[in-house]
């Protein structure tokens, strides 16, 4: 069965610092690949997804996350944070027979002012 | 309106309490999910339905009983839970069961078995 492991639970930063949250998955057949974002108080929501193409994927509020198939993982970043970007982030990956996502444990980050 | 509704927010019940938790999406989506989501363990996934048709049921205690009536609604039965299974149950639909397609997601019910 698929795995998905974030290796950070929590992360706390100031304002302007860069952002890097580890993916790892288990699985390698798929490359339907998503990182989620849950802000307090509101709804999971998508973040970004890779499907194909460029391993180097950009999503909403300047994220961005790269997909290294040899590694299986999928990072995701940011290159200077604000205090708005304090949100749970998930990373979900597809099962091996290509059907449920399976989400990570998820990383908390908090960002100071 | 927001594409997937849940009701109530929030629920406190008994452990001999029968209680209905309640989904909708408004997206036109073909699959929908139920999700347990506790302090400090993953997303677990419950129930995935596809065209109101149970294609996946994840080892979840039978004192959960899903319900699709069609693929617009979603419910969740419960009866005689236990404090374990206080958590935040988040419903979520998409275009297909496949893992490819994204998933998007309503506030959740945050449950109390007292």
């Amino acid at each position: 069965a698929q795995s998905v492991s974030q290796h950070n639970h929590h992360v706390i930063l100031s304002e302007a610092a860069s952002l890097e949250l580890g993916c790892n998955y288990s699985y390698g057949g798929t490359v339907n690949l998503f990182w989620y974002v849950q802000y307090p108080g509101q709804h999971l929501q998508l973040l970004l997804k890779y499907f194909s193409g460029d391993p180097l994927v950009k999503g909403i509020k300047g994220f961005e996350a790269e997909f290294i198939k040899s590694k299986f993982s999928f990072n995701l970043r940011k290159p200077s944070v604000q205090w708005s970007d304090t949100a749970e982030y998930f990373c979900a990956v597809p099962g091996a027979a290509g059907n449920k996502l399976t989400f990570g444990g998820g990383t908390r980050v908090l960002v100071k002012p | 309106e927001t594409g997937v509704t849940q009701t109530p927010r929030h629920l406190v019940m008994g452990m001999t309490n029968k209680k209905s938790l309640k989904c909708e999406q408004h997206l036109g989506h073909n699959a929908m999910y139920w999700y347990k989501q506790s302090a400090k363990k993953p997303l677990e996934l419950m129930f995935v339905y596809s065209l109101e048709e149970r294609v996946e049921n994840n080892s979840v205690p039978s004192r959960f009983s899903p319900e699709c009536p069609n693929s617009s609604h979603l419910f969740l039965h419960l009866h005689t839970l236990q404090p374990e299974d206080s958590a935040l149950y988040l419903c979520a639909s998409s275009q297909d069961f496949r893992g490819t397609y994204e998933q998007y997601f309503g506030p959740g019910t945050r449950l109390t078995v007292t």
